[in-house]
């Protein structure tokens, strides 16, 4: 199975800050690579999807970018609501496997 | 807009089997236009995908509970169906169903969770 690897794995910002997590795949993956939040008590919520596309309804403060090995989730102006967990998830090869997540929290 | 509902006992003893029903609102299953998957978290942990199951009959499992598990599609009831057989401990957790779209890997519909544990 391909491993991904997230950092960092905890992170604490202040609303406003400018915040980047990196995940990492053991392979080639390309672009089939997405980035999911979780609030406490909820599902996740898909963000962003093969690699770099914004999901309908999320707001264009979150972006994504990188392809093959390489992936980062940028969220450029962070608001009250973005203090959560973040998950990538490659869907290259099957089984599809998720980062352990990175955990934002308010400093 | 499309909704899942997972149900099924919150408590199954150790060696028995873990079954869940996830009901779909909002969109047909036998459609095709999506892939319908099972996903579960641990207690305070990450996230793990079980497998997926679409309408023709077509399924892959993680490899990891592939000797366990069955998945199956109801589409009179638009119900999707998840066994797990031999749990242990280890089984304990929250379990989602998603609809999975394969093309683009989007798991964008989500169940809001059912939390099984295995427990004597």
């Amino acid at each position: 199975a391909i491993q991904m690897t997230q950092s960092p794995s905890s992170l604490s910002a202040s609303v406003g800050d400018r915040v980047t997590i990196t995940c990492r795949a053991d392979q080639d993956i390309g672009k089939d690579l997405g980035w999911y939040q979780q609030t406490p008590g909820k599902a996740p919520k898909l963000l962003i999807y093969s690699a770099s596309n914004l999901q309908s309804g999320v707001p264009s403060r979150f972006s994504g970018s990188g392809s093959g090995t390489d992936f980062t989730l940028t969220i450029s102006s962070l608001q009250p609501d973005d203090f959560a967990i973040y998950y990538c998830l490659q869907d290259h090869i099957y089984p599809l496997t998720f980062g352990q997540g990175t955990r934002l929290d308010i400093k | 807009q499309v909704h899942l509902q997972e149900s099924g006992p919150g408590l199954v003893k150790p060696s028995q089997t873990l079954s869940l029903t996830c009901t779909v609102s909002g969109a047909s299953i036998s459609s095709g236009v999506d892939y319908w998957t099972w996903i579960r978290q641990h207690p305070e942990k990450g996230l793990e995908w079980i497998g997926y199951t679409y309408h023709g009959g077509t399924t892959h499992y993680n490899p990891s509970l592939k000797s366990r598990l069955n998945m199956s599609i109801d589409i009179s009831k638009n119900q999707l169906s998840l066994s797990l057989r031999s749990v242990t401990a280890a089984d304990t957790a929250v379990y989602y169903c998603a609809t999975y779209g394969t093309t683009l890997g989007k798991i964008e519909h989500w169940g809001q969770g059912a939390l099984v544990t295995v427990s004597s």
